[in-house]
Order: C-alpha cells, then structure tokens, then sequence
C-alpha cells in the first residue's frame, strides 16, 4: 500500500518563500508529483521528480530523497495567486497515481 | 488542443437514486482514471483503464460504482444506488504515458450532491 502524509494548512506572505514538505510509504516507487488545485477546479501539474535532487521550474522548485521518502515543494516570490491546494502523490507499482490530501496554502499580503 | 471534457459538471440527487458521468479523454490518450475526491481531500483512485481494459479498480465500490470505457475512449462512471457519502466531486483524468512517467491531464470535474 502507499501511505502520504503533508501539513494540512501553512500561511505565508507574499513575496516570500514557503516550502511545502511531504513524506511518504510505497511498495514500488516510480515517481512523485506535485500538482496545484485552486478551489473549485481541477488539479493542475507543477512537477515530477524520479531521481534524488532538486528539479526547478520557475518560481517553484521540488526535491526528491528516495532513501528517506521525502520530498518538498518550493515556492519563491509568493503572489496572492499562489493561494491553493498542493497535492502531492506518489506512483507506486502497477503505475497507480496516489494522492496525498493536500497542503491548503494562504497567501498574506 | 482541447482538454478533458466531463459532464455534468453539476448534478444534484436523492439517495438511493443513480446517476451517470461522462467522460472524453484528450485524443490520444489511452490511460483514463477516475477519481472521487470529497471535499477537503485529496483525489482518491477508483478506476483506471488502459485503453478499454482495466487495470487497477481495487477502490471502486462495486455493490454500487460501475465503469466502462467503450472502444478505448469516452469513459461513464455510474453511481446506483446512491449514498450520501458519495456527494463529492468525481475527476476525470487521462494520460499518453501512464502515471509512471507521464503527467496526468484533469477534467474540470462532476461534483454530486446526494441529498
């Protein structure tokens, strides 16, 4: 089975850098994703990390250590339109995407 | 390029009704997932098929939840009976490559409210 855990909510203010953490159990790791959902729409991709190390795109950046079943999301320079969900999930064996239940984040002015 | 299509995009029903979900994947695509993902949640697999075969449905309640995928495409997602745990948002997802290395593309979703 596959088991996720992340912070249920973090507050930020804009401008500045958050990191969002996640770790996780699986039988059969092929990968991990984070994805962003605004309320009320669907979840939308930001990135994939399958080898140890920091991949970036942008404003956001995502780390990946398998030995320790962790990974992390950065955002930089915050702006207001960052306020969403971040899910992580997990692909494990028999190419199955789970999902975490998301980190809510807010961002102050 | 057009998306995933789902519809409805609202629906709203008594228990022990039923109820059906449309889904047109990105042209293509020959991985289709469903997800239901109650509120405060995260997405939580259902079905997955591959093509029109099924490859993982070890979360779809099959007393009540049934899916087909006809001629490797559109995809429904029936709910009969209906429970009012089931009110959530139903995801329709599709990816080229499969979740192993491929970004999976959402549909804007069908959110039930079982009253």
């Amino acid at each position: 089975g596959q088991n996720i855990d992340q912070p249920t909510e973090m507050t930020a203010t804009e401008g500045a850098i958050v990191q969002i953490n996640c770790t996780y159990q699986t039988s059969g790791f092929n990968g991990l994703f984070w994805y962003q959902q605004h309320a009320g729409e669907a979840p939308t991709f930001l990135s994939y990390n399958v080898l140890d190390g920091l991949e970036e795109k942008g404003r956001f950046s995502s780390f990946l250590s398998r030995s320790k079943g962790y990974s992390y999301l950065l955002l930089k320079e915050l702006q207001m339109k960052d306020s969403a969900s971040y899910l992580c999930a997990v692909t494990g064996g028999g190419n199955k995407l789970t999902f975490g239940t998301g980190t809510q984040l807010k961002v102050e002015l | 390029e057009a998306g995933v299509a789902q519809s409805p995009r609202y629906k709203i029903i008594e228990k022990r009704q039923s109820v059906a979900f449309w889904c047109n994947p990105i042209s293509g695509h020959a991985t289709l997932y469903w997800y239901q993902q109650i509120l405060g949640q995260g997405p939580k697999l259902l079905i997955q098929f591959q093509n029109n075969g099924v490859v993982d449905d070890s979360q779809l309640p099959k007393d009540r939840f049934s899916a087909e995928r006809l001629k490797g495409v559109d995809s429904t997602l029936k709910i009969q009976p209906a429970k009012l745990e089931d009110s959530a948002v139903y995801l329709c997802a599709s990816s080229d490559r499969g979740a192993y290395t491929g970004e999976l593309f959402f549909g804007e979703g069908s959110r039930l409210t079982v009253l």
